[in-house]
């Protein structure tokens, strides 16, 4: 399996707190991408990164904001964590030219706002 | 219209059963389709990834029909192990070629 990690795996906190969940990869692909999945929604797509320094906002991108400094990881952080952010999320990365095309997933960060 | 509709089940079938899914997608221009599975509580994997007619792999058959634009994914043999939520997903065509996931269909084998 591709080298994907996402720190923490779960994490609680309070309410108008920020929190960075951590998305790390060893397998130098190009595309990485957020997505929060709840029930009744499906994977719903927060940002995504196509390079290092370039990314762009996904369907539910409010109140999330992401950095790539390094191609092998890729940083979500919750500027003041709500209840409603109390979701799964989850890291993928995809590398097209290699043939492929579909994602690669980490294992999942559950992420708890009390 | 969403981009892909799936028929989100549940799905009960007995083992050894065979099974089919079927999901229509609606934008034409799509090159390439992708089935995960998603087991209860874990990540999407994927299944198999489509860019012709279709795609085998053991006992899992994927067909496309670019001209009814659905794409169907039949499972022979059913395993308990099977038993997952499969997502259709089209590829993507944006900067970073990002999926759109649906709900997808869940599937339960009975023993």
């Amino acid at each position: 399996d591709a080298g994907i990690t996402q720190s923490p795996r779960h994490k609680v906190t309070e309410t108008g707190t920020p929190v960075t969940l951590r998305c790390h990869q060893t397998e130098n692909h190009r595309y990485m991408y957020w997505y929060r999945q709840d029930p009744g929604h499906g994977l719903r797509l927060i940002h995504y990164s196509y390079g290092v320094k370039d990314t762009d906002k996904g369907e539910v991108s409010d109140g999330y904001s992401v950095s790539r400094s390094k191609t092998e990881d890729f940083l979500l952080t919750l500027e003041s964590a709500t209840s409603s952010q109390t979701s799964v999320y989850f890291c993928a990365i995809s590398e097209p030219s290699r043939g492929g095309g579909g994602y690669t997933f980490g294992s999942g960060t559950r992420l708890t706002v009390v | 219209r969403k981009e892909v509709e799936q028929d989100p089940g549940p799905f009960n079938v007995p083992e050894g059963a065979t099974v089919a899914f079927n999901c229509t997608y609606s934008n034409s221009a799509s090159q390439s389709f992708f089935w995960y599975r998603q087991d209860c509580r874990k990540e999407p994997k994927l299944l198999m990834s489509v860019y012709s007619s279709g795609n085998e792999d053991g006992r899992f058959t994927a067909q496309l029909n670019r001209a009814s634009q659905y794409i169907s994914l039949l499972i022979r043999d059913s395993k308990l192990s099977d038993s997952a939520t499969y997502l259709c997903v089209p590829g993507g065509s944006g900067s970073a070629r990002q999926l759109t996931f649906g709900s997808g269909t869940q599937l339960t084998v009975l023993p």
